[in-house]
């Protein structure tokens, strides 16, 4: 049963702790990427991976870290220099669909919570 | 500056209606739209997607229409279901260059089906 796995689903840190998010998928989808979700707002972009050993920023990169080590997982550290990192994170994996764009498939998301 | 804008944060309509969700854009480079479907503390679900070589994609009850002098796309749901109760999301994406597969989400738009 192919998909997108998210660990674990709620997360709860201490102020100035680094936590890292699993991603994991069997897809085969060579693209990976993380998002997070703020009341009210849309998706917003952390970072992205097209390939393996290569990622980019996306547009709030900043207090964040990922490794693409291997096809199937994309973790997320949140570090301490993440001014506010409570939030609902979103790991997405993607590939090209019947209409000839790009469609990605979302993991359930981990909602973090920073005390 | 928000390229993919919904400007209805919420839409309230009656079992068995039509609902129509709206969808702004401003960049012209956009080839590829989508619809996402948002249930609370879960990850996005795939709805439906369409091409800019197209103006209408239908899939069972859910029909993309695009206007790309107006810049605009819409959802329309019919007939409308209370399981059809979400936060909807829009997404654009330019299938070129280094960002070939990454989507621009809008902010959502939260969907009240009644009964």
């Amino acid at each position: 049963d192919g998909g997108i796995t998210q660990s674990p689903k709620y997360l709860f840190r201490k102020e100035g702790q680094n936590v890292t998010l699993s991603c994991e998928q069997n897809l085969n989808h060579d693209a990976m990427y993380w998002y997070r979700q703020d009341p009210g707002q849309g998706l917003r972009l952390i970072y992205y991976s097209q390939i393996v050993n290569d990622f980019q920023k996306g547009d709030i990169a900043e207090g964040y870290s990922v490794s693409r080590e291997k096809k199937e997982s994309f973790p997320l550290t949140v570090t301490s220099a993440q001014k506010n990192p409570t939030a609902f994170y979103l790991c997405a994996s993607s590939k090209r669909g019947l209409a000839g764009g790009y469609e990605q498939f979302f993991g359930p998301g981990t909602r973090l919570t920073v005390l | 500056d928000q390229q993919v804008k919904q400007n209805s944060p919420s839409l309230s309509v009656q079992e068995g209606r039509i609902s129509i969700l709206n969808c702004d854009y401003t960049n012209s480079m956009f080839d590829y739209f989508l619809w996402y479907k948002k249930y609370p503390a879960e990850g996005p679900t795939f709805l439906i997607s369409i091409s800019s070589i197209k103006d209408k994609n239908e899939d069972g009850r859910f029909t993309v229409f695009l206007n790309k002098s107006a810049k605009h796309l819409s959802l329309h749901i019919v007939p409308s279901q209370p399981g059809d109760s979400a936060v909807y999301f829009c997404a654009a994406s330019a299938n070129y260059g280094g960002s070939q597969g990454n989507l621009i989400f809008g902010k959502g738009t939260k969907l009240s089906v009644k009964p």
